[in-house]
C-alpha cells in the first residue's frame, strides 16, 4: 500500500524566514514518482515538481529547493526568504508505476507573516 | 486556453436536490478524476476513468454517479444532495499513471454548498 505523510499540518514563519515542509513516504514499489502541489487562498492547485525514483538529485528553482532521500523515504520542500505570497497549503503526492492513482498527503498550511 | 474546464465554480443549493459539474480537458490525457476537499482540506479521491472506462471508484455513496462521454470529459452527478456534501470538487486529468507518469492538471474548483 502508498501512503504520504505531512507530519506539520500548519506552521507560521515571519517573512524572510527559510521553511521547510516535509513529507514522508510509504511504497514498496521501486518506481515511483513524487509531487508537490501548492493551493493558495483563491483555491486552485498549482503544480510545483515532479520526481521520479530514480533520480535523487536535489532540485532548486529560484527560492524553493527539493530534498530527495529514498534512504528516509522523504521528499522535502524548503522555501528560502519566505515571502507573504508562500502562504498556501501545499500538499505532496506519490505515484507508484504499477498504480493508477496520486496519493496525497493531508497538507501543509504555510502561513507568513509580514 | 484553459487545460482543465470545470463548471459551474459555485453552487448554491437546497438538501434533496440533483445537481451536476461538468469538467473538460484539452490536453489530449486519458486519465480523468474527480476529487472531493473538505473544510479540512483534505483531498479524496472519488473517482478515475481512463479513456471512458471507469478504473477507480472509491467509497462513494451511490448518489454521486460520474460519467464520461469521451475521454475528454468526465462530468459528476449528485442526487439527493446532503448538508455532508458540501466541500469544493475538483476534476483533474493525466497520462495513465505507470505510463510516463506526468502531472496532474486540476481545473479550478466547484464549491459546492448544500443548505
Amino acid at each position: 500500500a502508498q501512503k504520504v505523510t505531512q507530519a506539520q499540518t500548519e506552521i507560521s514563519v515571519v517573512e524572510k524566514e527559510d521553511v521547510t515542509l516535509d513529507c514522508v513516504y510509504e511504497t514498496r514499489d521501486t518506481t515511483y514518482y513524487l509531487f508537490w502541489y501548492k493551493q493558495p487562498p483563491s483555491g486552485e492547485l498549482v503544480f510545483l515538481i515532479r520526481r521520479n525514483s530514480f533520480d535523487e538529485q536535489n532540485e532548486i528553482s529560484g527560492r524553493y529547493s527539493w530534498n530527495f532521500q529514498k534512504s528516509t523515504s522523504s521528499f522535502n520542500f524548503t522555501i528560502t526568504a519566505s515571502q507573504v505570497v508562500d502562504s498556501a497549503v501545499y500538499f505532496c503526492a506519490l505515484v507508484v508505476n504499477t498504480g493508477n492513482q496520486f496519493y496525497f498527503g493531508t497538507g501543509t498550511s504555510l502561513t507568513v507573516i509580514p | 486556453d484553459t487545460a482543465v474546464s470545470q463548471t459551474p465554480k459555485y453552487l448554491v443549493t437546497q438538501m434533496g436536490n440533483d445537481k451536476s459539474i461538468k469538467c473538460e480537458q484539452n490536453l489530449g490525457h486519458d486519465t480523468m478524476y474527480w476529487y472531493k476537499q473538505d473544510s479540512k482540506k483534505f483531498l479524496k479521491i472519488m473517482f478515475s476513468y481512463n479513456n471512458k472506462e471507469l478504473i477507480i471508484n472509491e467509497t462513494v455513496p451511490n448518489r454521486f454517479s460520474p460519467k464520461s462521454p469521451d475521454k475528454a470529459h468526465l462530468n459528476l452527478h449528485i442526487n439527493s444532495l446532503e448538508l455532508g456534501d458540501s466541500a469544493v470538487y475538483f476534476c483533474a486529468s493525466s497520462l495513465l499513471p505507470g505510463l510516463n507518469t506526468g502531472e496532474l492538471f486540476f481545473g479550478e474548483g466547484s464549491r459546492l454548498t448544500v443548505l
